[in-house]
């Protein structure tokens, strides 16, 4: 997307740690949302974070929000084969509008 | 019990022809949404519905109508389809304007 920006490819070995790199546009957003997109399904909310937030954890996931930067990272501990999606980093633009990035396609290998 | 439910999963037509996508969702949200994803998986608001009413409508064509006949359905009429219309369309729904929004499993349209 043109105002959220991810890198487009990450291969991790079953096991490792994932980190999945996010930048942002807009210091105001209120929240800044992780969706995961697996082939041939809808997008499904992985979690968020509120923008005066540091760190969210929720089980595997970590959430890493640095707002000097407009930077977010989701970390997925012990990546697992079911991991291998794509993830979409989106910011909120105001009322009723949420901004994608162009999303990171993670492959898990054996 | 699928929260939100849009049809058909896949559409082929022919240019010009006009068609229509149907979503409806069950978790009681105010706000629906209709997102377009090119083949680049590049996702883009095109319109938000708030209780019926149209928020946004993020430069579409006006061959693209949407309705929203109650808060629970957003429908996507779209006339004389072109080549570039070839996308996956989700439909979403939120409880409100700055919440997380639940997404459709999509609708692959091809136009050929």
């Amino acid at each position: 997307g043109e105002d959220v920006e991810q890198s487009l490819f990450l291969s991790v070995r079953e096991g490792d740690s994932s980190v999945i790199n996010c930048t942002y546009t807009d210091s105001s957003s209120t929240y800044l949302y992780w969706y995961k997109q697996e082939p041939g399904a809808g997008l499904q909310l992985l979690t968020y974070i509120f923008s005066n937030m540091d760190m969210k954890q929720d089980q595997r996931l970590t959430v890493l929000l640095n707002k000097k930067d407009k930077h977010l990272s989701l970390r997925i501990a012990d990546t697992q084969t079911g991991d291998s999606a794509i993830y979409f980093c989106a910011e909120t633009l105001g009322d009723y509008k949420l901004s994608f990035g162009a999303g990171t396609t993670v492959t898990v290998r054996a | 019990d699928t929260a939100v439910s849009q049809t058909p999963k896949y559409l082929v037509t022919q240019m010009g022809n006009d068609k229509s996508i149907k979503c409806e969702q069950n978790l009681g949200h105010d706000t629906m949404y209709w997102y377009k994803q090119d083949s680049k998986k590049f996702l883009k608001i095109m319109f938000s519905y708030n209780n019926k009413e149209l928020i946004i409508n993020e430069t579409v064509p006006n061959r693209f109508s949407p309705k929203s006949p109650d808060k629970a359905h957003l429908n996507l009429h779209i006339n004389s389809l072109e080549l570039g219309d070839s996308a996956v369309y989700f439909c979403a729904s939120s409880p409100g304007s700055n919440e997380k929004l639940f997404f459709g499993s999509g609708t692959q349209l091809s136009v050929l």
